[in-house]
């Protein structure tokens, strides 16, 4: 199993950039890593996934070094909405030829202060 | 944008009754999920059906849990009996073919 570790709450400003570290020392070769967002009493929503290096979309960026041991979650310019819990997990797909299953910790609870 | 659509929103039941949950994926993914969230922690898989096929119960307490994807579209997921350590938030989520997981708005169970 995929364990991850991350921290278990932070703490930030609104405008400033946030950088979530998630360590994965047991990644598979075939594992992705993703990152989930989750408010209060709604489901998690897919901010961003990668596989290796750098990833960026509309709303994150996602920093993979070359052993793929860690990531980071980068929030750019976070505001109160930003506001939830980050959850980080690594494994893979069925249809891919891995079943290693997605594990959820206990995610890191992420406080946008104004 | 498509969503999972779950419902009841909400259940209370009582400890010893029956209670099943509902959810529709989003339209032509193969991959459907059913987690458990107790408050404070991070989901936890029950089962997951790859089409109508079931690829992953080994957390699904089956001695009172059950869950089934009939046609491989929609799914239900019922406890009998609940207990009262079965309150949680229920989710559900869907995939298509090696991407990531979309999810309902969850179905929060309190057992009385």
């Amino acid at each position: 199993l995929a364990k991850t570790t991350q921290p278990i709450s932070m703490d930030s400003y609104e405008g400033q950039e946030v950088n979530i570290t998630c360590s994965h020392n047991n990644i598979a070769t075939n594992d992705y890593i993703t990152w989930y967002q989750q408010f209060p009493s709604q489901g998690p929503r897919f901010i961003i996934q990668g596989y290796k290096t750098k990833v960026t979309n509309e709303v994150a960026s996602l920093f993979i070094p070359a052993d793929r041991k860690s990531s980071t979650l980068s929030l750019p310019r976070v505001s109160l909405s930003d506001t939830a819990v980050y959850y980080c997990l690594v494994g893979g797909f069925i249809n891919a030829g891995n079943n290693r299953k997605l594990i959820w910790g206990l995610g890191t609870s992420l406080g946008v202060n104004p | 944008e498509a969503e999972v659509a779950q419902s009841p929103r909400y259940k209370i039941t009582e400890k010893s009754q029956a209670v099943a949950f509902w959810c529709d994926p989003i339209s032509g993914h193969a991959t459907l999920y059913w987690y458990r969230q107790i408050l404070g922690q991070g989901p936890e898989l029950l089962v997951q059906f790859q089409d109508e096929s079931v690829v992953d119960d080994s957390q699904l307490p089956k001695d009172r849990f059950s869950a089934e994807r009939l046609k491989g579209v929609d799914s239900t997921l019922k406890i009998q009996p609940a207990e009262l350590g079965d309150s949680a938030m229920y989710l559900c989520a869907s995939s298509p073919t090696n991407t990531e997981a979309f999810f309902g708005q969850g179905t929060r169970l309190t057992v009385v």
